[in-house]
């Protein structure tokens, strides 16, 4: 079983309500991913990050921005919730050199009214 | 830009039937070619990886053939069961200190009993 935890699982908010989704990590892999998972399946990758205090945009554009302080800790915030935000959001790790293989949470589910 | 082509987008097999998933890549410099399953409510996880210097890799029911001169993988599951019922994804990447996974577009697999 993979440690990576992602809270909350669900959330429902307003529109203009400021969120923030956590993920943490409990295996001490360098690199962490966020991506956004459409109804229809697919995985956009949104934001990456090598290490602490690196973070990079994915190939999708999007609002939320994200911050590493600590290796273990990549968290995802939206400032201002809009309903075209709502997706589910999936957070995974992976260590240097790995090839490849990533650890994925059980994400977020994120619903803007 | 979608670099890694996925087929069907979904697939109803019988018990005991042998699903086979497509996958078409266009870069060249991909050398790492995964598979990931994902059930509902929960993240995708590995289930089966190849380098492209070989031709297939068996793991249990689960089978992968590469064609590199066509960029072509699959992912073949042998006497399919109603508990591989699940989204699958295929996935490339380039390796190296920078590598990030490049998702294809799923297939969703229903397997009746």
């Amino acid at each position: 079983e993979a440690d990576i935890y992602q809270t909350p699982r669900y959330l429902v908010i307003g529109t203009g309500k400021k969120i923030t989704l956590e993920c943490s990590q409990t295996m001490g892999h360098d690199k962490m991913y966020w991506y956004q998972q459409d109804p229809g399946m697919e995985l956009h990758l949104i934001h990456y990050s090598y290490g602490v205090n690196s973070t990079e945009k994915g190939d999708l554009s999007s609002e939320s921005t994200v911050s590493r302080i600590r290796t273990e800790h990549f968290p995802l915030t939206l400032e201002s919730a809009r309903p075209s935000h709502t997706s589910q959001y999936l957070c995974a790790s992976s260590r240097t050199g790995s090839a490849g293989e990533l650890f994925f949470g059980e994400g977020s589910r994120l619903t803007v009214l | 830009q979608q670099q890694v082509k996925q087929s069907p987008q979904s697939l109803i097999v019988q018990k005991g039937g042998i699903p086979i998933i497509n996958c078409a890549y266009e870069n060249t410099a991909f050398d790492y070619f995964p598979w990931y399953q994902q059930f509902p409510g929960k993240g995708p996880a590995l289930l089966i990886a190849i380098r492209p210097d070989v031709s297939e890799k068996k793991e249990g029911r689960f089978t992968i053939s590469f064609n590199k001169s066509a960029k072509q993988f699959s992912l073949h599951i042998m006497d399919s069961q109603p508990g591989d019922s699940a989204t699958y994804f295929c996935a490339a990447s380039k390796g190296g200190a920078t590598n990030k996974l490049i998702f294809g577009t799923g297939t969703l697999l229903a397997v009746q009993p």
